[in-house]
């Protein structure tokens, strides 16, 4: 069983906050990720880390930023939420030299 | 822009039969695959991977097959039980300088008693 957490599970928030979302493993990984997911679709890369002060976006374009000023901690920021926003974030680390993606649950976003 | 896709987005079977569940690619230059489970209001689960210079691996009940020539990948799982209802999809590598994958559309897997 991986040990990478995310918080919050579930959020619900209105148009214009301002939201982090935490993501944190204690396996000492040096790579993280993260995606976005909506309902019964296929996961998007859009930020990922190769080790602490590293940060690169990814495939899709998001309004998102992350910092990754530990190894273990990597959150994700939305300094203007939008109902198009609405989705689930996924966080995910990765051990030098492995091709495994270990995935947390999840946090299911949604801005009204 | 290349992608990995997936040609069947429901299957169903009986316990016990064995399931194929298949992926297309079009990225000849990936190095790496690797298959998914995702359980309701959980993240992906890894299965397991293929190196792009393998054919096939074979791993606890699961063997992933993979088809250069036709750029197809598939995985199978054997006496599927109900716990293997999920959705699974394939991911890809696509730069080896890298270790960021992309991933299909995913098959849901019904397993029914």
């Amino acid at each position: 069983e991986a040990d990478i957490y995310q918080t919050p599970r579930y959020l619900v928030i209105g148009t214009g906050k301002k939201i982090t979302l935490e993501c944190s493993q204690t396996m000492g990984h040096d790579k993280m990720y993260w995606y976005q997911q909506d309902p019964g679709m296929e996961l998007h890369l859009i930020h990922y880390s190769y080790g602490v002060n590293s940060t690169e976006k990814g495939d899709l374009s998001s309004e998102s930023t992350v910092s990754r000023i530990r190894t273990e901690h990597f959150p994700l920021t939305l300094e203007s939420a939008r109902p198009s926003h609405t989705s689930q974030y996924l966080c995910a680390s990765q051990r030098q030299g492995s091709h495994e993606q270990y995935f947390g649950p999840g946090t299911r976003l949604t801005v009204t | 822009g290349e992608s990995v896709g997936l040609h069947l987005p429901t299957l169903s079977v009986q316990e016990g039969d064995n399931s194929i569940i298949n992926c297309a690619y079009s990225n000849s230059a990936s190095d790496y695959f690797i298959w998914y489970k995702q359980e309701s209001g959980k993240g992906p689960q890894f299965i397991i991977d293929i190196r792009s210079n393998m054919d096939k691996r074979q791993g606890q009940r699961v063997t992933v097959l993979l088809n250069k020539t036709v750029k197809h990948l598939s995985l199978q799982i054997a006496a599927t039980q109900p716990g293997d209802s999920a959705v699974y999809f394939c991911a890809e590598n696509m730069n080896s300088g890298y270790s960021t994958l992309t991933f299909g559309k995913g098959t849901m897997l019904l397993v029914s008693p």
